[in-house]
Protein backbone atom coordinates (compact mmCIF):
# COMPACT_ATOMS: atom_id res chain seq x y z
CA UNK A 1 0.00 0.00 0.00
CA UNK A 2 2.29 2.92 -1.07
CA UNK A 3 -0.82 5.82 -0.42
CA UNK A 4 -0.52 8.75 -2.59
CA UNK A 5 2.80 8.81 -5.08
CA UNK A 6 3.98 11.34 -7.21
CA UNK A 7 6.47 11.59 -10.24
CA UNK A 8 9.44 13.12 -10.75
CA UNK A 9 10.63 14.53 -7.29
CA UNK A 10 12.72 17.01 -8.58
CA UNK A 11 12.26 19.01 -11.89
CA UNK A 12 14.79 21.64 -13.47
CA UNK A 13 12.36 23.80 -16.09
CA UNK A 14 13.21 26.76 -18.58
CA UNK A 15 10.97 29.06 -19.18
CA UNK A 16 8.10 28.04 -21.82
CA UNK A 17 8.81 24.64 -21.44
CA UNK A 18 6.06 22.49 -20.65
CA UNK A 19 5.40 18.93 -18.43
CA UNK A 20 3.37 17.02 -16.56
CA UNK A 21 3.49 16.21 -13.30
CA UNK A 22 2.00 12.90 -12.35
CA UNK A 23 -0.17 11.72 -9.19
CA UNK A 24 -1.55 8.18 -8.32
CA UNK A 25 -3.11 6.86 -5.16
CA UNK A 26 -4.27 3.23 -4.07
CA UNK A 27 -6.46 3.70 -1.42
CA UNK A 28 -9.66 3.81 -3.36
CA UNK A 29 -10.07 7.90 -2.70
CA UNK A 30 -13.31 9.62 -4.63
CA UNK A 31 -11.35 12.85 -4.43
CA UNK A 32 -8.22 14.39 -5.12
CA UNK A 33 -6.22 17.26 -5.22
CA UNK A 34 -3.24 19.75 -6.43
CA UNK A 35 -1.77 22.24 -4.06
CA UNK A 36 1.02 24.84 -3.87
CA UNK A 37 3.51 25.39 -1.50
CA UNK A 38 5.74 28.28 -1.57
CA UNK A 39 8.35 29.77 1.22
CA UNK A 40 6.17 31.03 4.03
CA UNK A 41 3.12 30.27 3.26
CA UNK A 42 0.34 27.61 3.58
CA UNK A 43 -0.46 25.31 0.82
CA UNK A 44 -2.54 26.83 -1.46
CA UNK A 45 -5.57 24.62 -3.75
CA UNK A 46 -4.70 24.63 -7.78
CA UNK A 47 -7.17 22.34 -8.77
CA UNK A 48 -9.42 19.46 -7.44
CA UNK A 49 -11.43 16.36 -8.40
CA UNK A 50 -14.52 15.50 -6.80
CA UNK A 51 -14.56 12.74 -8.62
CA UNK A 52 -14.04 10.76 -11.33
CA UNK A 53 -14.75 12.59 -14.42
CA UNK A 54 -14.97 15.36 -12.78
CA UNK A 55 -12.81 18.66 -12.10
CA UNK A 56 -13.00 22.13 -10.66
CA UNK A 57 -10.78 25.11 -9.90
CA UNK A 58 -9.12 25.95 -7.13
CA UNK A 59 -7.62 29.14 -5.73
CA UNK A 60 -4.93 29.55 -8.31
CA UNK A 61 -5.43 27.60 -11.26
CA UNK A 62 -3.95 30.54 -13.85
CA UNK A 63 -1.21 28.73 -16.19
CA UNK A 64 -2.15 24.77 -14.84
CA UNK A 65 -4.61 22.54 -16.47
CA UNK A 66 -5.47 19.16 -14.76
CA UNK A 67 -6.56 15.45 -16.08
CA UNK A 68 -8.62 12.94 -14.19
CA UNK A 69 -7.79 10.16 -15.78
CA UNK A 70 -9.51 7.28 -13.94
CA UNK A 71 -10.03 6.52 -9.96
CA UNK A 72 -6.61 6.37 -9.18
CA UNK A 73 -4.45 9.25 -11.35
CA UNK A 74 -5.04 12.75 -11.62
CA UNK A 75 -1.95 14.91 -13.61
CA UNK A 76 -1.14 18.62 -13.14
CA UNK A 77 -0.12 20.07 -16.65
CA UNK A 78 2.21 23.52 -17.02
CA UNK A 79 1.87 24.15 -20.64
CA UNK A 80 3.99 27.28 -20.58
CA UNK A 81 6.27 27.32 -17.60
CA UNK A 82 7.13 30.61 -15.72
CA UNK A 83 9.53 31.71 -12.82
CA UNK A 84 6.34 32.19 -10.89
CA UNK A 85 5.54 28.22 -10.83
CA UNK A 86 8.76 27.60 -8.78
CA UNK A 87 7.02 25.50 -5.94
CA UNK A 88 6.60 22.55 -4.29
CA UNK A 89 3.45 21.08 -6.16
CA UNK A 90 1.13 18.18 -3.68
CA UNK A 91 -1.02 15.96 -4.45
CA UNK A 92 -3.04 14.64 -1.58
CA UNK A 93 -6.81 12.52 -1.58
CA UNK A 94 -9.41 12.05 0.37
CA UNK A 95 -12.19 9.32 0.36
CA UNK A 96 -14.69 11.47 1.11
CA UNK A 97 -17.10 9.67 3.25
CA UNK A 98 -17.28 9.77 7.20
CA UNK A 99 -15.39 9.65 9.50
CA UNK A 100 -12.77 10.01 6.91
CA UNK A 101 -12.46 13.77 6.04
CA UNK A 102 -8.70 14.07 6.57
CA UNK A 103 -6.21 14.38 3.05
CA UNK A 104 -3.82 12.21 2.51
CA UNK A 105 -0.94 13.96 0.54
CA UNK A 106 2.13 12.24 -1.52
CA UNK A 107 5.84 13.08 -1.06
CA UNK A 108 6.01 16.66 -3.26
CA UNK A 109 7.74 17.59 -6.43
CA UNK A 110 10.01 20.38 -6.46
CA UNK A 111 10.12 22.20 -9.14
CA UNK A 112 12.23 25.06 -10.41
CA UNK A 113 11.78 27.18 -13.37
CA UNK A 114 14.70 29.57 -14.39
CA UNK B 1 -13.97 34.52 2.75
CA UNK B 2 -12.66 31.01 4.55
CA UNK B 3 -9.23 32.31 6.38
CA UNK B 4 -6.87 30.43 9.08
CA UNK B 5 -4.58 32.57 11.05
CA UNK B 6 -1.56 31.35 12.62
CA UNK B 7 -0.19 34.44 14.72
CA UNK B 8 3.10 32.62 16.01
CA UNK B 9 5.66 32.19 12.97
CA UNK B 10 8.17 29.95 15.20
CA UNK B 11 8.16 28.92 18.81
CA UNK B 12 10.69 26.96 20.72
CA UNK B 13 9.90 24.51 23.78
CA UNK B 14 11.81 22.21 26.06
CA UNK B 15 11.92 18.64 25.25
CA UNK B 16 9.66 16.70 28.10
CA UNK B 17 7.32 20.07 28.17
CA UNK B 18 3.97 21.22 26.47
CA UNK B 19 3.13 23.37 24.06
CA UNK B 20 0.51 25.08 22.31
CA UNK B 21 0.31 26.39 18.95
CA UNK B 22 -2.36 28.89 17.42
CA UNK B 23 -5.21 28.86 15.18
CA UNK B 24 -8.01 30.57 14.63
CA UNK B 25 -10.43 30.70 11.90
CA UNK B 26 -12.85 32.41 9.74
CA UNK B 27 -16.11 30.95 8.40
CA UNK B 28 -19.71 31.41 7.81
CA UNK B 29 -20.46 27.81 7.13
CA UNK B 30 -21.59 25.39 9.88
CA UNK B 31 -20.37 22.28 9.40
CA UNK B 32 -16.46 22.53 8.99
CA UNK B 33 -13.43 20.51 9.72
CA UNK B 34 -10.43 21.53 11.72
CA UNK B 35 -6.99 19.96 10.88
CA UNK B 36 -3.55 19.81 11.98
CA UNK B 37 -0.70 18.46 9.85
CA UNK B 38 3.02 18.47 10.69
CA UNK B 39 6.05 19.10 7.72
CA UNK B 40 8.93 17.95 9.02
CA UNK B 41 12.32 18.87 7.14
CA UNK B 42 12.44 16.41 4.74
CA UNK B 43 9.30 17.85 3.41
CA UNK B 44 6.40 15.59 3.60
CA UNK B 45 3.06 16.66 4.75
CA UNK B 46 1.64 14.47 8.18
CA UNK B 47 -1.83 14.52 9.11
CA UNK B 48 -2.16 15.07 12.67
CA UNK B 49 -5.61 15.46 13.93
CA UNK B 50 -9.33 16.40 13.10
CA UNK B 51 -12.02 18.14 15.05
CA UNK B 52 -15.40 18.34 13.54
CA UNK B 53 -17.80 21.33 13.99
CA UNK B 54 -20.10 19.19 15.61
CA UNK B 55 -18.19 17.48 17.85
CA UNK B 56 -18.39 18.29 21.78
CA UNK B 57 -15.14 16.94 22.90
CA UNK B 58 -12.00 18.06 21.90
CA UNK B 59 -10.01 15.57 19.68
CA UNK B 60 -7.38 13.40 20.96
CA UNK B 61 -4.74 11.48 19.30
CA UNK B 62 -1.94 10.26 21.24
CA UNK B 63 0.38 13.22 22.72
CA UNK B 64 -1.45 15.45 20.36
CA UNK B 65 -4.66 17.10 21.63
CA UNK B 66 -7.14 19.96 19.72
CA UNK B 67 -8.22 22.98 22.19
CA UNK B 68 -11.55 23.80 20.06
CA UNK B 69 -13.38 26.93 21.57
CA UNK B 70 -16.08 27.38 18.87
CA UNK B 71 -17.76 30.65 20.02
CA UNK B 72 -14.22 32.23 19.71
CA UNK B 73 -13.17 30.48 16.42
CA UNK B 74 -9.98 29.02 17.46
CA UNK B 75 -8.25 25.55 17.27
CA UNK B 76 -5.01 25.48 19.25
CA UNK B 77 -3.35 22.12 18.66
CA UNK B 78 -1.43 21.18 22.56
CA UNK B 79 1.73 18.87 22.11
CA UNK B 80 2.47 17.21 25.51
CA UNK B 81 5.85 16.28 26.79
CA UNK B 82 7.49 17.46 23.58
CA UNK B 83 10.43 15.15 21.90
CA UNK B 84 13.00 16.46 19.72
CA UNK B 85 11.43 14.86 16.70
CA UNK B 86 8.54 17.53 16.86
CA UNK B 87 10.65 19.95 15.49
CA UNK B 88 8.97 20.79 12.28
CA UNK B 89 6.69 23.18 10.79
CA UNK B 90 2.66 22.44 11.71
CA UNK B 91 -0.20 23.53 9.82
CA UNK B 92 -3.39 24.22 10.59
CA UNK B 93 -6.14 23.86 8.32
CA UNK B 94 -9.71 24.01 7.68
CA UNK B 95 -12.27 22.59 5.17
CA UNK B 96 -15.60 24.16 4.75
CA UNK B 97 -18.96 22.94 4.17
CA UNK B 98 -17.34 19.60 5.35
CA UNK B 99 -19.69 17.33 3.87
CA UNK B 100 -19.75 18.52 0.55
CA UNK B 101 -18.36 16.38 -2.05
CA UNK B 102 -15.23 17.32 -3.02
CA UNK B 103 -14.19 19.01 0.05
CA UNK B 104 -11.11 21.69 -0.29
CA UNK B 105 -8.94 22.50 2.56
CA UNK B 106 -7.71 26.28 3.20
CA UNK B 107 -4.18 26.32 5.21
CA UNK B 108 -2.87 28.64 7.61
CA UNK B 109 0.91 29.74 6.81
CA UNK B 110 2.46 27.61 9.70
CA UNK B 111 4.11 27.28 12.99
CA UNK B 112 7.47 26.61 12.87
CA UNK B 113 8.37 24.48 16.14
CA UNK B 114 11.97 23.95 17.61
CA UNK B 115 12.49 21.30 20.38
CA UNK B 116 15.22 22.00 23.08
CA UNK B 117 17.37 19.25 24.48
Amino acid sequence: NAGVTQTPKFQVLKTGQSMTLQCAQDMNHNSMYWYRQDPGMGLRLIYYSASEGTTDKGEVPNGYNVSRLNKREFSLRLESAAPSQTSVYFCASRKGEAPSYEQYFGPGTRLTVT
Amino acid sequence: AQKITQTQPGMFVQEKEAVTLDCTYDTSDQSYGLFWYKQPSSGEMIFLIYQGSYDEQNATEGRYSLNFQKARKSANLVISASQLGDSAMYFCAMAPKLMEYGNKLVFGAGTILRVKS
